[in-house]
């Protein structure tokens, strides 16, 4: 029951330029959120932006929402190394009880 | 510190037998879920629960088995049923994910040999 789709798959940008991903998903939403996963590793939890939000800042990280046309994008500015790793989002539907939907994530690799 | 622990990080299955990946978390967390990823799939769920003594099914829950026996702890036994069982496996917990999101551990490598 995939929900959310991470557009690019792979994304490979030079260090210092943004790096822009998208997500689109099919249903309802409470909240829509994103994750990094390392290779090899855990996800860690970005941030989380809610229906009625449009657009969330965290430190270099810029997520904005539109439920209109059910799509959210992660924008990276002045990438570094270190960002390179996939990128999740992961939805709320309202008929889910709590239980969050991934994609299938975004594959990003900063050069350097 | 708190957080989520799965162990082993690595571990190898013979046909036919059983294994059980150990998830235990310090954050106090009712719920907690069980997650396999498999390259270019993403994430599906297995099993989760709410509150202790009490779990459900997932998507993907044929072949595995869980337990919520302590609020801590987690533990997800991949049976001799689960015909492809080589994947990585993630464990996660969370006190609202509609308001904070999960918390994940760091995964269990599972293969089969």
């Amino acid at each position: 029951s995939q929900q959310g789709e991470e557009d690019p798959q792979a994304l490979s940008i030079q260090e210092g330029e943004n790096a822009t991903m998208n997500c689109s998903y099919k249903t309802s939403i409470n909240n829509l959120q994103w994750y990094r996963q390392n290779s090899g590793r855990g996800l860690v939890h970005l941030i989380l932006i809610r229906s009625n939000e449009r657009e969330k800042h965290s430190g270099r990280l810029r997520v904005t929402l539109d439920t209109s046309k059910k799509s959210s994008s992660l924008l990276i500015t002045a990438s570094r190394a270190a960002d390179t790793a996939s990128y999740f989002c992961a939805t709320d539907p309202m008929n889910r009880d709590d239980k969050i939907i991934f994609g299938k994530g975004t594959r990003l690799h900063i050069l350097p | 510190d708190g957080g989520i622990t799965q162990s082993p990080k690595y571990l190898f299955r013979k046909e036919g037998q059983n294994v059980t990946l150990s998830c235990e978390q310090n954050l106090n967390h009712d719920a907690m879920y069980w997650y396999r990823q498999d390259p270019g799939q993403g994430l599906r769920l297995i099993y989760y629960s709410q509150i202790v003594n009490d779990f459900q099914k997932g998507d993907i829950a044929e072949g595995y088995s869980v337990s919520r026996e302590k609020k801590e702890s987690f533990p997800l036994t991949v049976t001799s049923a689960q015909k492809n069982p080589t994947a990585f496996y993630l464990c996660a917990s969370s006190i609202q994910a509609r308001d904070y999101g999960y918390t994940f551990g760091s995964g269990t490598r599972l293969t089969v040999v």
